[in-house]
C-alpha cells in the first residue's frame, strides 16, 4: 500500500495526449515539491520532472507537471512508442519524515 | 557524466548479513546527499535511506530501522549500506541515488544490484 496513489495504468495512441495522476495528502504533496520518475522494464529510474514542473536537462518538452492542493499530474503529449514505461511520482513526506512514492503508473502507447 | 555503479548484491538466507558498496564519479562527491531505493520483484520504488554530504546527517525508512546501515567514504567516493538480519521482505534490487535536494529529488541512479532473501 502506497502512501502516494497513482492509477495502475494508462494508455494513449502515438501522438496522442496523455496524463496520470498522483494524489497524497497534506504531509507530503500538499505542501511538498512532486518529483517524477520514468523507469522502463529492466532500466533504472530516470528522473523526469521534479518541485511539481521542473524538466532536468535533457527532458523533452513533451512532458509536463503541475499540481493542485493534494494532487499531482504528469501529462506527456505528441506521445511516442519510447514512452512506454512505469512513471512513479515521489515527494517528501513530513510524517514520515523521508521520500515517498506512488505505486507507479504503466504507461502503454497504442 | 555522473556514473553510480552498485556492487555486493548476493543469493543468502533470512537472518544473514550483507555489505552493498556503491562507487560513485563524475562529480563532486562530498557535495551531495545520497539514497538507496530499492524495488521488490515486480513492485514500486521504495525508500530505504539516505545521508548528507559530509555523512552526518542520516534518515532511515522505518522497515529498515535498526537494522540496516548507511555510511559513505569521500575519499575513496563510496557509498554503503550495511544490511543485517534480512527477511524475505528485503529481497529487491538496491539502487544508489545521487541526491539533488538531501533525500527529496534524486536525480541521478545507478543501474541496481539484486538482493535475494530465500530459505
Amino acid at each position: 500500500q502506497s502512501v502516494l496513489t497513482q492509477p495502475p495504468s494508462a494508455s494513449g495512441t502515438s501522438g496522442q495526449r496523455v496524463t496520470m495522476s498522483c494524489s497524497g495528502s497534506s504531509s507530503n504533496v500538499g505542501f511538498n515539491g512532486v518529483n517524477w520518475y520514468q523507469q522502463v522494464p529492466g532500466t533504472a529510474p530516470k528522473l523526469l520532472m521534479y518541485n511539481d514542473n521542473q524538466r532536468p536537462s535533457g527532458v523533452p518538452d513533451r512532458f509536463s507537471g503541475s499540481k493542485s492542493g493534494t494532487s499531482a499530474s504528469l501529462g506527456i503529449s505528441g506521445l511516442q512508442f519510447e514512452d512506454e514505461a512505469d512513471y512513479y511520482c515521489s515527494t517528501w513526506d513530513d510524517s514520515v519524515n523521508g521520500p515517498v512514492f506512488g505505486g507507479g503508473t504503466r504507461l502503454t502507447v497504442l | 557524466e555522473v556514473q553510480l555503479l552498485e556492487a555486493g548484491g548476493d543469493l543468502l538466507q533470512p537472518g544473514g548479513s550483507l555489505r552493498l558498496s556503491c562507487a560513485a564519479s563524475g562529480f563532486t562527491f562530498s557535495n551531495f546527499a545520497m539514497t538507496w531505493v530499492r524495488q521488490a520483484p515486480g513492485k514500486g520504488l521504495e525508500w530505504v535511506s539516505s545521508i548528507s554530504g559530509r555523512g552526518e546527517n542520516t534518515y532511515y525508512a522505518e522497515s529498515v530501522k535498526g537494522r540496516f546501515t548507511i555510511s559513505r567514504d569521500n575519499s575513496e567516493n563510496r557509498l554503503y549500506l550495511q544490511m543485517d538480519s534480512l527477511t524475505l521482505d528485503d529481497t529487491a534490487t538496491y539502487y544508489c541515488a545521487k541526491d539533488q535536494v538531501f533525500a527529496a529529488v534524486q536525480e541521478n541512479w545507478g543501474q541496481g544490484t539484486l538482493v535475494t532473501v530465500s530459505s
